[in-house]
């Protein structure tokens, strides 16, 4: 079974850069599909903000980028602003349950 | 642009069966390209997937959930609907439901949750 590990939380100061990381455990895990990224506002649904490793949706900020290599995957925010506070989550599907899969979420938090 | 929007009560008992529907408009569940799966969220917790349906009706199901749920569709209304039986507090949460391309994770639309408080 897939597992996603991210970190509980992250945190910078306004202007900074700052990346949140999506941890498989093995190469079939995150090596083998595309990467996706949510984002949460407090209080509010979850939105697509990286499809396919590193693909912005339409209106997705261009300071936002993903990437991937290996077992592992990214979530950079570039010039950080106070309304990029919210949780942020990776997925992937898992083809051996034929289902997606959920990281447990990265609280970030903007000094 | 696709909208979903799901409906049913915000409070259960426990042992009893939760149930949902999430009514799409500006697109067509009937779509081959998509599966319709519904998401929940605990308060204070991260995201769980529950499941999706299929335009067929074929369906897969969290293994942690599989023998408490069931998610069926209705084409001719253009909807789906969850139902999750015997529930306890643990099963409070956000419900969301939510379109995702076919075998990605790409949850490309969300409806607007409903939260679903099981208590007696």
């Amino acid at each position: 079974q897939s597992v996603l590990t991210q970190p509980p939380s992250a945190s910078g100061t306004p202007g900074q850069r700052v990346t949140i990381s999506c941890s498989g455990s093995t190469y079939s895990n995150i090596g083998s599909s595309y990467v996706y990224w949510y984002q949460q506002l407090p209080g509010m649904t979850p939105k697509l903000l990286i499809y396919n490793n590193n693909q912005r949706p339409s209106g997705v900020s261009d300071r936002i980028s993903g990437s991937k290599s290996g077992t592992s995957a990214s979530l950079a925010i570039s010039g950080l602003r106070s309304e990029d506070e919210a949780d942020y989550y990776c997925a992937q599907w898992d083809d051996s349950l034929s289902s997606p899969v959920f990281g447990g979420g990265t609280k970030l938090t903007v000094l | 642009q696709v909208q979903l929007q799901e409906s049913g009560p915000g409070l259960v008992k426990p042992s009893e069966t939760l149930s949902l529907t999430c009514t799409v408009s500006g697109g067509s569940v009937s779509s081959g390209s998509y599966y319709w799966s519904w998401i929940r969220q605990p308060p204070g917790r991260g995201l769980e997937w529950i499941g999706y349906v299929y335009f067929s009706g074929s369906a897969n199901y969290n293994p942690s959930l599989k023998s408490r749920v069931t998610i069926s569709i209705d084409t001719s209304k253009n909807q789906f609907s969850l139902n999750l039986r015997s529930v306890t507090a643990a099963d409070t949460a956000m419900y969301y439901c939510a379109r995702e391309g076919r075998s990605s994770s790409n949850f490309d639309n969300w409806g607007q949750g409903t939260l679903v408080t099981v208590s007696s």
